[in-house]
């Protein structure tokens, strides 16, 4: 069964940097697109970035656009978000949630989220 | 974006209900379109993609349908489990969005 793991979350002060990490276990990581959505209850739930299998092509809304970066090690198993000029309103639960297996299933017109970690909570607060 | 809105924002049933919940694209969005159910607590859960394909081990009192701008999520006989908050989310084009939920309580 496929487990997600994500850690890191924590107290920021404004305009300060965080990074994420989410591990995976009991799928083939390389074969699954991955991607980053966080949770608020004020604006709800928000897909914010998204990697290939190989690491090379990423994605991001415009709300997080040139300040996060999401990266991968497929050899950890792992799924990562560099947070930077962080802001009050980045305040949220942050997931890490796989696509589908590209491999076995194929992953065009598939960019819905198979599996997702429990979260962790970012407060970016002074 | 694609603005998805849902409908209703609460709804209130009693257990065996057969309850449905609207979600329109503010575009068409074909039918890239998936359902999640989230729990207290929890994180979301794919139910559906492809507006009507079930996921694996979601039970059958689970339907979707719908295409182009407008979409439903069934539940045929509302069970104890099923009280908590569903999603839809549209993956016709970046970026990918999601409805504002809809919180089905016990009546």
């Amino acid at each position: 069964e496929a487990h997600l793991m994500e850690s890191g979350g924590g107290l920021v002060q404004p305009g300060g940097s965080r990074r994420l990490s989410c591990e995976a276990s009991g799928l083939t990581f390389s074969n699954y697109e991955m991607n980053w959505l966080r949770q608020t209850p004020e604006r709800g739930l928000e897909w914010i970035a998204n990697i290939s299998t190989g690491g090379s092509i990423t994605h991001y809304a415009d709300s997080v656009k040139g300040r996060f970066t999401i990266s991968r090690d497929n050899g950890k198993h792992s799924l990562y978000l560099q947070m930077n000029s962080l802001r009050a309103e980045d305040t949220a639960v942050y997931y890490c949630a796989s696509g589908r297996d590209c491999i076995n299933v194929g992953c065009q017109n598939a960019a819905y989220f198979q599996f997702w970690g429990h979260g962790t909570v970012v407060t970016v607060s002074s | 974006d694609i603005q998805m809105t849902q409908s209703p924002s609460i709804l209130s049933a009693f257990v065996g209900d057969r309850v449905t919940i609207t979600c329109r694209a503010s575009q068409n969005i074909n039918e890239w379109l998936a359902w999640y159910q989230q729990r207290p607590g929890k994180a979301p859960k794919l139910l559906i993609y492809k507006a009507s394909t079930l996921e694996n081990g979601v039970p059958s009192r689970f339907s979707g349908s719908g295409s182009g701008t407008e979409f439903t999520l069934t539940i045929s006989s509302l069970q104890p489990d099923d009280f908590a908050i569903y999603y839809c989310q549209q993956y016709n084009s970046y970026s990918w969005t999601f409805g504002q939920g809809t919180k089905v309580t016990i009546k």
